[in-house]
């Protein structure tokens, strides 16, 4: 089982609402990350973890906050987003440890977010 | 964090083999040379990694050069499939570095392939 499985695949938000992404993943890794894919652009790396523990966070606003509650979930909580976070949230998994630059990333399909 | 250039975009014919070149001339010796696709509407897909040597899979082949200032993935045989959006990445392999472990991605390159 090579999969990454992200829920919802579709979410509409208002700017106001508070919502999450959810990730899941089986394959025992221990590196789980978030990107943000706007349209026509490559993806955008926001947040690692590695062991459960947050070990990159690549400036991203607050309105984002990532959770890792086990080594299999990965969470993406959104409140007060604005319409220019509008875009697909990418999940990815990879096993970690020293050699883990070497290890193939794992993504899955992505939500799909519209902020309104 | 070293960077890849990569045409824009490339065109091929179905069943004909393709060359997908990257130029990395920042490439420290820490840095793995990884290529990933991304098919519409999906997430981007491991397709092949080397650190100096050349690599083959059951999808691609990747040459390296010798000085690893440039790398080329090789689709033997293109097929519609194959039609995607392919990003050279450098991924640094040196614990505790500031981009340890990350994986970033730039432009990539537009593959087209013809029937």
């Amino acid at each position: 089982d090579t999969e990454v499985t992200q829920t919802p695949k579709h979410l509409v938000m208002g700017m106001t609402n508070k919502k999450s992404l959810k990730c899941e993943q089986h394959m025992g890794h221990r590196a789980m990350y978030w990107y943000k894919q706007k349209a026509k652009k490559p993806p955008e790396l926001m947040f690692v973890y590695s062991y459960e523990k947050l070990s990159i966070n690549e400036s991203v606003p607050s309105r984002f906050s990532p959770e890792c509650p086990n080594s299999s979930l990965l969470n993406l909580h959104l409140h007060a987003l604005q319409p220019e976070d509008s875009a697909l949230y990418l999940c990815a998994s990879s096993h970690g440890g020293p050699s883990g630059a070497g290890n193939t990333i794992y993504f899955g399909e992505g939500s799909w977010l519209t902020v309104v | 964090d070293a960077k890849t250039t990569q045409p824009n975009s490339m065109e091929s014919n179905e069943e004909e083999p393709v060359h997908l070149p990257c130029n990395h001339s920042t490439i420290s010796g820490t840095d793995y040379i990884h290529w990933y696709r991304q098919l519409p509407s999906q997430g981007p897909e491991y397709v092949i990694h080397g650190l100096t040597s050349n690599v083959n899979n059951r999808m691609a082949s990747l040459a390296i050069a010798e000085d690893r200032k440039s790398s080329t993935l090789i689709l033997h045989r293109a097929t519609l499939r194959d039609a995607a959006v392919y990003y050279c990445i450098l991924r640094d392999v040196s614990a505790g570095g500031t981009s340890y472990g990350k994986l970033t991605f730039g432009q990539g390159t537009i593959l087209t392939v013809h029937p």
